[in-house]
């Protein structure tokens, strides 16, 4: 139990679907992240939310939609993706936004796309 | 870019010796962080460094820095199968505050 949990664990889409990815974390924490891990390459940063306003987005291509509604939840919909946007999808959390501290990191949902 | 940039890529041990990896990055840092990654799974947090630190241990990890040469490494001391797993150092900036990432040590401890 890490405190960040991240649902569905597996995902195979087409790439016409439209589905979300959930995140929710349980440690009071007031910033919540988005990364891609893709296979021998660094962990991209996709979006940052403070306190539910989003903050930063790394030039993440339009058919990824990031969704905070309160600083417990954080939500990644998918529409039209492509293949190489398959992927492991990690939600991170932090008690302050780019804290010294450290990231929480749920388990991931593992997405593939056909 | 600022990404710490991990050596070895690979690394294959027998259990019980020590396992050394090292991070180099390319601009000012305020703290240098270790994670641990199991195959498929979401990132933990090892340990965290700060950019006044030189060296830090927990447990049978130790973590040195040296910001003059912009590089850390992180020791993992009588190593056991279950350390198996790849290791990622993140390096947050002294002006964003950003935490990057780089691409990781695969560790295999074999039994």
């Amino acid at each position: 139990e890490t405190g960040v949990t991240q649902t569905p664990r597996h995902l195979v889409m087409g790439m016409t679907n439209k589905k979300s990815l959930k995140c929710e974390q349980h440690l009071g924490h007031n910033a919540m992240y988005w990364y891609k891990q893709s296979a021998k390459k660094p962990l991209e940063l996709m979006f940052v939310y403070s306190l539910e306003e989003r903050v930063e987005n790394n030039s993440v291509p339009s058919r990824f939609s990031p969704e905070c509604p309160n600083s417990s939840h954080l939500f990644l919909h998918l529409h039209t993706l492509q293949p190489e946007d398959s992927a492991l999808y990690l939600c991170a959390s932090s008690q302050v936004f780019w804290g010294t501290g450290e990231l929480f990191f749920g388990e991931g949902s593992r997405l593939t796309v056909l | 870019s600022q990404q710490g940039e991990e050596d070895p890529q690979a690394l294959s041990i027998q259990e019980g010796e020590n396992a050394t990896m090292n991070c180099s990055y390319k601009t000012s840092i305020n703290n240098l962080q270790w994670y641990r990654q199991n195959s498929g799974r979401g990132l933990v947090h090892l340990i965290l460094i700060r950019s006044n630190e030189r060296e830090k241990h927990s447990g049978r990890l130790r973590v040195t820095l040296d910001t003059s040469k912009k590089s850390s490494s992180l020791l993992i001391t009588a190593s056991r199968a279950a350390d198996t797993a790849s290791y990622f150092c993140a390096t947050g900036s002294s002006n964003t505050g950003k935490l990057i990432f780089g691409q990781g040590t695969t560790l295999q401890v074999k039994p």
